[in-house]
Protein backbone atom coordinates (compact mmCIF):
# COMPACT_ATOMS: atom_id res chain seq x y z
CA UNK A 1 0.00 0.00 0.00
CA UNK A 2 1.76 3.73 -0.99
CA UNK A 3 -0.89 5.72 0.14
CA UNK A 4 -1.88 6.84 -3.39
CA UNK A 5 -5.87 6.24 -4.02
CA UNK A 6 -7.53 7.06 -6.96
CA UNK A 7 -11.26 6.80 -7.98
CA UNK A 8 -13.11 5.28 -9.93
CA UNK A 9 -11.18 2.00 -10.24
CA UNK A 10 -13.40 1.47 -13.66
CA UNK A 11 -14.91 4.18 -15.72
CA UNK A 12 -16.80 3.59 -19.18
CA UNK A 13 -17.54 6.27 -21.31
CA UNK A 14 -18.20 6.89 -24.82
CA UNK A 15 -16.71 9.04 -27.66
CA UNK A 16 -17.12 13.11 -27.62
CA UNK A 17 -18.09 12.30 -23.64
CA UNK A 18 -15.42 14.56 -20.35
CA UNK A 19 -14.14 12.46 -17.76
CA UNK A 20 -12.51 13.37 -14.86
CA UNK A 21 -10.79 10.80 -12.67
CA UNK A 22 -9.65 11.95 -9.29
CA UNK A 23 -5.85 11.24 -7.11
CA UNK A 24 -5.33 11.55 -3.22
CA UNK A 25 -1.40 11.90 -2.59
CA UNK A 26 0.52 10.08 0.13
CA UNK A 27 0.65 12.67 3.10
CA UNK A 28 3.40 14.90 2.85
CA UNK A 29 4.19 14.83 -0.79
CA UNK A 30 3.89 18.26 -2.91
CA UNK A 31 4.12 16.66 -6.44
CA UNK A 32 1.71 14.63 -8.39
CA UNK A 33 1.95 13.13 -12.05
CA UNK A 34 -0.36 12.05 -14.01
CA UNK A 35 0.44 8.98 -16.88
CA UNK A 36 -1.28 6.85 -19.57
CA UNK A 37 -0.82 3.17 -19.47
CA UNK A 38 -1.81 1.50 -23.05
CA UNK A 39 -2.27 -2.26 -22.64
CA UNK A 40 1.60 -3.58 -23.34
CA UNK A 41 2.74 -0.40 -23.21
CA UNK A 42 5.00 1.05 -20.99
CA UNK A 43 3.67 4.49 -19.21
CA UNK A 44 2.91 8.05 -20.86
CA UNK A 45 3.50 11.19 -19.11
CA UNK A 46 1.08 13.51 -19.18
CA UNK A 47 1.81 16.29 -16.81
CA UNK A 48 2.88 16.86 -13.48
CA UNK A 49 1.91 19.25 -10.78
CA UNK A 50 4.12 20.95 -7.99
CA UNK A 51 2.47 23.08 -5.18
CA UNK A 52 -0.69 23.91 -7.24
CA UNK A 53 1.25 24.74 -10.18
CA UNK A 54 1.74 22.91 -13.66
CA UNK A 55 5.37 21.55 -13.58
CA UNK A 56 5.54 19.68 -16.69
CA UNK A 57 4.04 18.26 -20.00
CA UNK A 58 4.27 15.69 -22.14
CA UNK A 59 3.23 15.18 -25.36
CA UNK A 60 -0.34 15.39 -24.95
CA UNK A 61 -3.36 17.43 -27.00
CA UNK A 62 -5.23 20.71 -24.42
CA UNK A 63 -8.10 18.12 -24.01
CA UNK A 64 -6.08 16.51 -21.25
CA UNK A 65 -6.03 19.10 -18.21
CA UNK A 66 -5.68 19.25 -14.74
CA UNK A 67 -5.54 20.90 -11.09
CA UNK A 68 -4.06 20.17 -8.20
CA UNK A 69 -5.69 21.37 -4.82
CA UNK A 70 -4.35 23.34 -1.59
CA UNK A 71 -4.34 19.62 0.21
CA UNK A 72 -2.02 18.20 -2.98
CA UNK A 73 -4.96 16.26 -4.50
CA UNK A 74 -5.07 16.15 -7.88
CA UNK A 75 -7.92 15.74 -10.93
CA UNK A 76 -7.32 14.91 -14.70
CA UNK A 77 -10.01 16.26 -16.85
CA UNK A 78 -9.89 14.59 -20.58
CA UNK A 79 -12.77 16.16 -22.75
CA UNK A 80 -13.47 15.19 -25.91
CA UNK A 81 -12.96 11.48 -25.43
CA UNK A 82 -11.35 9.53 -28.09
CA UNK A 83 -11.33 5.70 -28.50
CA UNK A 84 -7.39 5.63 -28.59
CA UNK A 85 -7.68 7.28 -24.57
CA UNK A 86 -9.25 4.10 -23.57
CA UNK A 87 -6.16 2.87 -21.30
CA UNK A 88 -5.19 2.69 -17.51
CA UNK A 89 -4.24 6.18 -15.76
CA UNK A 90 -2.03 6.10 -13.17
CA UNK A 91 -1.21 9.14 -10.45
CA UNK A 92 1.90 9.40 -8.73
CA UNK A 93 3.25 11.41 -6.01
CA UNK A 94 6.50 12.45 -4.36
CA UNK A 95 8.43 14.81 -3.11
CA UNK A 96 9.92 17.18 -5.23
CA UNK A 97 13.62 18.10 -3.31
CA UNK A 98 15.77 20.80 -6.13
CA UNK A 99 15.56 19.60 -9.65
CA UNK A 100 14.01 16.30 -9.17
CA UNK A 101 11.94 14.01 -7.67
CA UNK A 102 12.64 11.31 -4.94
CA UNK A 103 10.53 8.07 -5.33
CA UNK A 104 7.47 8.42 -6.84
CA UNK A 105 4.38 6.08 -5.09
CA UNK A 106 1.96 5.06 -7.48
CA UNK A 107 -1.74 4.51 -7.09
CA UNK A 108 -4.08 1.26 -8.37
CA UNK A 109 -5.05 3.40 -11.15
CA UNK A 110 -8.41 4.20 -13.12
CA UNK A 111 -8.92 2.15 -15.79
CA UNK A 112 -10.97 3.81 -18.84
CA UNK A 113 -13.01 2.33 -21.75
CA UNK A 114 -13.98 4.90 -24.31
CA UNK A 115 -16.41 3.04 -26.77
CA UNK B 1 13.83 14.37 -28.13
CA UNK B 2 14.17 12.02 -24.93
CA UNK B 3 14.03 8.39 -25.63
CA UNK B 4 14.52 5.34 -23.79
CA UNK B 5 14.99 2.26 -24.49
CA UNK B 6 15.30 -1.53 -22.66
CA UNK B 7 16.70 -5.01 -23.41
CA UNK B 8 15.68 -7.78 -24.00
CA UNK B 9 11.65 -6.57 -24.01
CA UNK B 10 11.06 -10.19 -22.90
CA UNK B 11 12.82 -12.31 -20.85
CA UNK B 12 12.20 -16.32 -19.96
CA UNK B 13 15.07 -17.31 -17.25
CA UNK B 14 15.22 -20.11 -15.21
CA UNK B 15 15.12 -20.29 -11.43
CA UNK B 16 18.75 -19.54 -9.91
CA UNK B 17 20.09 -18.18 -13.17
CA UNK B 18 21.27 -14.78 -13.76
CA UNK B 19 20.63 -11.92 -16.22
CA UNK B 20 21.13 -8.49 -16.82
CA UNK B 21 18.44 -6.12 -18.24
CA UNK B 22 19.64 -3.27 -20.42
CA UNK B 23 18.40 0.25 -19.87
CA UNK B 24 19.89 3.17 -22.57
CA UNK B 25 19.07 6.73 -22.92
CA UNK B 26 19.65 9.51 -25.33
CA UNK B 27 20.16 12.59 -23.33
CA UNK B 28 21.66 14.04 -20.55
CA UNK B 29 20.09 13.00 -17.08
CA UNK B 30 21.48 12.49 -14.08
CA UNK B 31 18.64 10.57 -12.36
CA UNK B 32 17.10 6.96 -13.89
CA UNK B 33 14.41 4.83 -11.93
CA UNK B 34 13.79 1.08 -12.06
CA UNK B 35 10.11 0.30 -11.32
CA UNK B 36 8.44 -3.87 -10.97
CA UNK B 37 4.76 -3.85 -12.50
CA UNK B 38 2.59 -7.35 -12.07
CA UNK B 39 0.11 -8.17 -14.37
CA UNK B 40 -2.99 -6.18 -13.72
CA UNK B 41 -1.62 -3.71 -11.00
CA UNK B 42 0.31 -0.56 -10.52
CA UNK B 43 3.91 0.33 -10.22
CA UNK B 44 6.34 -0.41 -7.61
CA UNK B 45 8.92 1.79 -7.47
CA UNK B 46 12.61 -0.49 -7.01
CA UNK B 47 15.28 2.07 -7.58
CA UNK B 48 16.03 5.66 -7.86
CA UNK B 49 19.63 6.30 -9.22
CA UNK B 50 21.07 9.96 -8.58
CA UNK B 51 24.72 9.89 -9.84
CA UNK B 52 26.75 8.23 -12.00
CA UNK B 53 28.16 5.52 -10.66
CA UNK B 54 25.46 4.57 -8.35
CA UNK B 55 24.39 1.01 -7.36
CA UNK B 56 21.93 -0.25 -5.20
CA UNK B 57 20.62 -3.19 -3.97
CA UNK B 58 17.85 -5.00 -2.85
CA UNK B 59 17.38 -8.70 -2.26
CA UNK B 60 18.49 -10.25 -5.53
CA UNK B 61 18.19 -7.38 -7.47
CA UNK B 62 21.08 -4.83 -8.30
CA UNK B 63 20.58 -1.43 -10.23
CA UNK B 64 23.67 0.55 -11.65
CA UNK B 65 24.28 3.88 -13.42
CA UNK B 66 26.27 5.06 -16.12
CA UNK B 67 25.74 8.73 -16.49
CA UNK B 68 28.30 8.74 -19.25
CA UNK B 69 27.42 5.95 -21.33
CA UNK B 70 23.28 6.92 -20.46
CA UNK B 71 23.34 3.71 -19.33
CA UNK B 72 21.66 1.71 -16.92
CA UNK B 73 21.21 -1.99 -15.30
CA UNK B 74 19.29 -4.33 -13.32
CA UNK B 75 20.86 -7.18 -12.42
CA UNK B 76 18.94 -10.37 -11.19
CA UNK B 77 20.82 -12.81 -9.32
CA UNK B 78 19.80 -16.78 -8.86
CA UNK B 79 15.86 -16.10 -10.14
CA UNK B 80 13.14 -16.86 -8.34
CA UNK B 81 9.43 -16.75 -9.49
CA UNK B 82 8.29 -14.18 -7.72
CA UNK B 83 10.84 -11.86 -9.83
CA UNK B 84 7.94 -12.67 -12.70
CA UNK B 85 6.72 -9.36 -13.60
CA UNK B 86 7.22 -6.35 -15.84
CA UNK B 87 10.28 -3.77 -15.55
CA UNK B 88 10.35 -0.94 -16.39
CA UNK B 89 13.25 2.18 -16.62
CA UNK B 90 12.40 5.62 -16.42
CA UNK B 91 14.37 8.77 -16.86
CA UNK B 92 13.38 12.31 -16.20
CA UNK B 93 14.56 15.76 -17.66
CA UNK B 94 13.82 19.29 -18.00
CA UNK B 95 12.39 20.72 -21.26
CA UNK B 96 10.99 23.86 -22.04
CA UNK B 97 8.04 22.71 -20.83
CA UNK B 98 9.04 22.08 -17.28
CA UNK B 99 10.14 18.54 -15.73
CA UNK B 100 9.70 15.62 -18.23
CA UNK B 101 9.15 11.84 -17.21
CA UNK B 102 9.87 9.17 -20.20
CA UNK B 103 9.42 5.44 -19.56
CA UNK B 104 11.28 2.81 -21.53
CA UNK B 105 8.81 -0.22 -23.02
CA UNK B 106 9.08 -2.39 -20.44
CA UNK B 107 11.41 -5.78 -19.75
CA UNK B 108 8.32 -8.99 -19.58
CA UNK B 109 10.38 -11.08 -17.28
CA UNK B 110 9.31 -14.85 -16.72
CA UNK B 111 10.83 -17.11 -14.52
CA UNK B 112 10.32 -20.62 -15.23
CA UNK B 113 10.90 -23.18 -12.34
Amino acid sequence: ETGVTQSPTHLIKTRGQQVTLRCSSQSGHNTVSWYQQALGQGPQFIFQYYREEENGRGNFPPRFSGLQFPNYSSELNVNALELDDSALYLCASSLQLGQGLETQYFGPGTRLLVL
Amino acid sequence: ELKVEQNPLFLSMQEGKNYTIYCNYSTTSDRLYWYRQDPGKSLESLFVLLSNGAVKQEGRLMASLDTKARLSTLHITAAVHDLSATYFCAVDMWDNYGQNFVFGPGTRLSVLP
